[in-house]
């Protein structure tokens, strides 16, 4: 089965430029998750998907970061404008379904430099 | 919240040796994750344990869970030069389970394993 798809893998912006990353998750899981890893420490959810809905968004910083998940497939994170803060790894995971006991799969990530 | 951490930060070993890996979290959870995370690539799930359990092996992996200690170990045995990656536990957030299925990882264990 294929795994969890991500593009581009690696992008260097000026800060306050945009940026949008996409994710392609496994086919029939309907749970998304978008973490933001920074060089050192665990990933940190963002936000998560079930379907094409919003289940939690709480440390997702609404005034820069934004998500979407239209046809409850497809995910892309847009960041804009971009901060220097910002360079990390941004890893999208699926799963089967939401309950925390099913395991999460990841993409390979995007690695995100501001310049 | 709870809050996964791993202890040591750094460990490096000999081919051959075995490594032990621990994680301590804060809160009633009900079950515990862990995760390896080779170098700039994502995340891949190894093993669940849940709080009903107090070991659990898969290959050359065994975890163990103390609820009373909310700690929990991860041993590898005769380790390999690729086992060189970041190790992390992983809890569900929220109270007794994480309905939403979100997880919160900790700052990872960097493991060396060398020829």
């Amino acid at each position: 089965e294929a795994g969890v798809a991500q593009s581009p893998r690696y992008k260097i912006i000026e800060k306050r430029q945009s940026v949008a990353f996409w994710c392609n998750p496994i086919s029939g899981h309907a749970t998304l998750y978008w973490y933001q890893q920074i060089l050192g420490q665990g990933p940190k959810l963002l936000i998560q998907f079930q379907n094409n809905g919003v289940v939690d968004d709480s440390q997702l910083p609404k005034d820069r970061f934004s998500a979407e998940r239209l046809k409850g497939v497809d995910s892309t994170l847009k960041i804009q404008p971009a901060k220097l803060e910002d360079s990390a790894v941004y890893l999208c995971a699926s799963s089967f379904r939401v309950q925390s006991s099913y395991e999460q799969y990841f993409g390979p990530g995007t690695r995100l430099t501001v310049t | 919240s709870q809050q996964g951490e791993e202890d040591p930060q750094a460990l490096s070993i000999q081919e051959g040796e075995n490594a032990t890996m621990n994680c301590s979290y804060k809160t009633s959870i009900n079950n515990l994750q862990w995760y390896r995370q080779n170098s700039g690539r994502g995340l891949v799930h190894l093993i669940l344990i849940r709080s009903n359990e107090r070991e659990k092996h898969s290959g050359r992996l065994r975890v163990t869970l103390d609820t009373s200690k909310k700690s929990s170990s991860l041993l590898i045995t005769a380790s390999r030069a690729a086992d060189t990656a970041s190790y992390f536990c992983a809890t569900p957030r929220g109270r007794y389970g994480g309905s939403q299925g979100n997880l919160i990882f900790g700052k990872g264990t960097k493991l060396s394993v060398k020829p």
